[in-house]
């Protein structure tokens, strides 16, 4: 069974940095393209970043480019994201999941973590 | 960025009824739509794939159409454990972007 667990929300001051980690189980990690995606609180989903399986490509959202970093251990099967200078715009769930490429989709989920931005 | 416009953002609705909920998308998306759910839990769980391609183990009353700019996912019989979020999600043009949901109530 495939299973994405997200730690690392807490609540922190506008500025400061926090890192998210995924620890992926239940299937191949070092085989799929991973992302970000949040939902902040009452809103719809957002696509955040997206890291090969390499790791030597990485894709971000505007808002959040020169401020958070993803990056994966394949040989741990985790999925990190660094994120500094945060806002209170920032705050959401951040939800890891699998951004399989056939079919091109979100193929798998974790249940979030949530990250408060405030001060 | 492509932007995605679902309705109705709420729609209650009864056991057992045919519900449509529509995704309209500011530029043509050839196709590349897919949709998800998110039960009140915050469970998120692909549902249609490629506009009309069904996720393996989704029941069949959920069906996806559309093309171009205008596409929609029905259900066709709604079950106890429809009632949710429905997020529509474009991938034809980088960034991916989604809808701002429909939540499937209960009347």
């Amino acid at each position: 069974e495939v299973q994405l667990v997200e730690s690392g929300g807490v609540l922190v001051q506008p500025g400061r940095s926090m890192k998210l980690s995924c620890a992926a189980s239940g299937f191949t990690f070092s085989s799929f393209p991973m992302a970000w995606v949040r939902q902040a609180p009452t809103k719809g989903l957002e696509w955040v970043a997206t890291i090969s399986t390499s790791g030597g490509s990485t894709y971000y959202r505007d808002s959040v480019k020169g401020r958070f970093t993803i990056s994966r251990d394949n040989a741990k099967s985790t999925l990190y994201l660094q994120m500094d200078s945060l806002r209170s715009e920032d705050t959401a769930t951040y939800y890891c999941t699998t951004r399989t490429m056939a079919p091109s989709w979100f193929a798998y989920w974790g249940q979030g973590t949530l990250v408060t931005v405030s001060s | 960025d492509i932007q995605m416009t679902q309705t109705p953002s709420s729609m209650p609705a009864s056991l057992g009824e045919r519900v449509t909920i529509s995704c309209r998308a500011s530029q043509g998306i050839s196709n590349y739509l897919n949709w998800y759910q998110q039960k009140p839990d915050g469970t998120i769980k692909p549902l249609i794939y490629y506009t009309s391609n069904l996720q393996s183990g989704v029941p069949s009353r959920f069906s996806g159409s559309g093309s171009g700019t205008d596409y929609s996912l029905t259900i066709s019989s709604l079950e106890p454990e429809d009632f949710a979020m429905y997020y529509c999600q474009q991938y034809d043009s980088s960034p991916d972007t989604f809808g701002a949901g429909t939540k499937l109530e209960l009347k």
